[in-house]
Parts: structure tokens; sequence; C-alpha cells
């Protein structure tokens, strides 16, 4: 699966869309861009994932660039309750090791009052 | 429709004992996935299990861990002779039979192992 690179830390006032972006300058043809976040002490939550469309859905957007090099994700009006770990993945639909999810280090998003 | 459902949620066991937390996956789901949290540290892939098959396990300590997802029932992971250097968070994913599109993994809230 293709690598990821995340910056390593993002601040985002209350009420304010949150932009986290992603490159994955690598990624193939065939494999999509998966988001995912952990709030402390709990399980990884999925967010939203994509192959080249745009997507959105009652979490966030996913704004994918035309040659598939970088995305956006964007929570639309950040709240307290979203900080929290950020986790972009690319992964393939036939990776050898099952389609498991490899998580990076992520961007630790803090939403301020 | 109820998420993955993993218990116990904490455990804590002295060196030396067995440990085995379970793990419900979605309904019709039937992939399980085992990751492990360090203190301070990512998510790693331990093992990738279907019905009554271990397809993956390539991030599996290679000895005193095992795991299983029988025909019927929870998917077990056990540990045993327990260390300190086990204290973790465990998490067990789930996700439905695999399509040509890729399929979406769904985690459950983890099982925080602390072995005194």
């Amino acid at each position: 699966d293709a690598k990821t690179t995340q910056p390593t830390s993002m601040d985002c006032a209350e009420g304010r869309a949150a932009n986290l972006p992603c490159n994955h300058s690598t990624i193939s043809g065939n494999e999509y861009v998966y988001w995912y976040r952990q709030i402390h002490s709990q399980g990884p939550q999925y967010i939203i994932h994509g192959l080249k469309n745009n997507e959105t859905n009652e979490m966030a957007s996913l704004i994918i660039t035309e040659d598939r090099k970088s995305s956006t994700l964007i929570l639309p009006h950040a709240t307290l309750r979203d900080t929290a770990v950020y986790y972009c993945i690319v992964r393939a639909p036939n990776s050898n090791s099952g389609y498991a999810l490899n998580f990076g280090k992520g961007t630790s998003l803090l939403v301020t009052p | 429709n109820a998420g993955v459902m993993q218990n116990p949620r904490h455990l804590v066991r002295r060196r030396g004992q067995e440990a085995r937390l379970r793990c419900s996956p979605m309904k019709g789901h039937s992939h399980v996935y085992w990751y492990r949290q360090l203190p301070e540290e990512g998510l790693k892939f331990m093992v990738y299990l279907q019905k009554e098959n271990i397809i993956d396990e390539s991030g599996m300590p290679k000895e005193r861990f095992s795991a299983e997802f029988p025909k019927e029932g929870p998917s077990i992971l056990r540990i045993q002779q327990v260390v300190r250097g086990d204290s973790a968070a465990y998490f067990c994913a789930s996700s439905p039979p695999s399509r040509p599109s890729g399929n979406t993994i769904y985690f459950g809230e983890g099982s925080w192992l602390t072995v005194v």
C-alpha cells in the first residue's frame, strides 16, 4: 500500500472548518483513500473514503486532487469533540495483508474554544 | 445494528497468567482483525481472520499469542504467560465479505490489558 504523509499536529478554532491535508504521491490506480480518527481512549472511528471523486457524508467531506496525489479531509464546523488523531490511509482492495489498515502517526487535531 | 463488541473492556492480570480477549463482529461481517496499541504509540496490525481460518498473522508475536475465529461464537485473542510489556489496548475490527471495490473496516472500543 502507498505511504501517506500528514502534518504532525494542527489547531482549529471551534466552529471553524478544519482542513486536514494528506499527501499520497505514490498512490496506485486501484487504491482508495480512507480517513479514520481516534479520540483519546477510544477505538478508531471510520470517517470517509474515496477513490477519485470528492465525497461527502454526515461527518466530513473528502477532496481528492485530480492527479490523486493528495487529499484533504474537511470537518465543516469543528467542535471540541472533534479533537482527535486523524489518520489518512491508502489501501488497495487486494492487498496482501487482506485489506488490513496500516496506521501511520496521523495528525493530532486540537479544537480550541 | 450493534457495532463491534469487545469484552472485557478492562482486564488486569498478574505476570504469568493468561489473558483472553473476545470480539463479536458486526452482524454480517465475516472478517476480523486484531490491532494492538502500546501506551503512547500507534496502532499496529496483529492478525486477520476469517471464519475458522487465519489469513494473515504477520503482526503477531511469535510466542505466547494466538487468535481464533471459530465457526460459532466470537473471535478470541489469547495471550499466555503475560508479561508487563503486554500491557496495551487491544482493538478488534470487522468488515463484510470482500468486494472488488474494497470494504470498510469498523473498530470496537478496545480491551485494555494491564499486567501487574
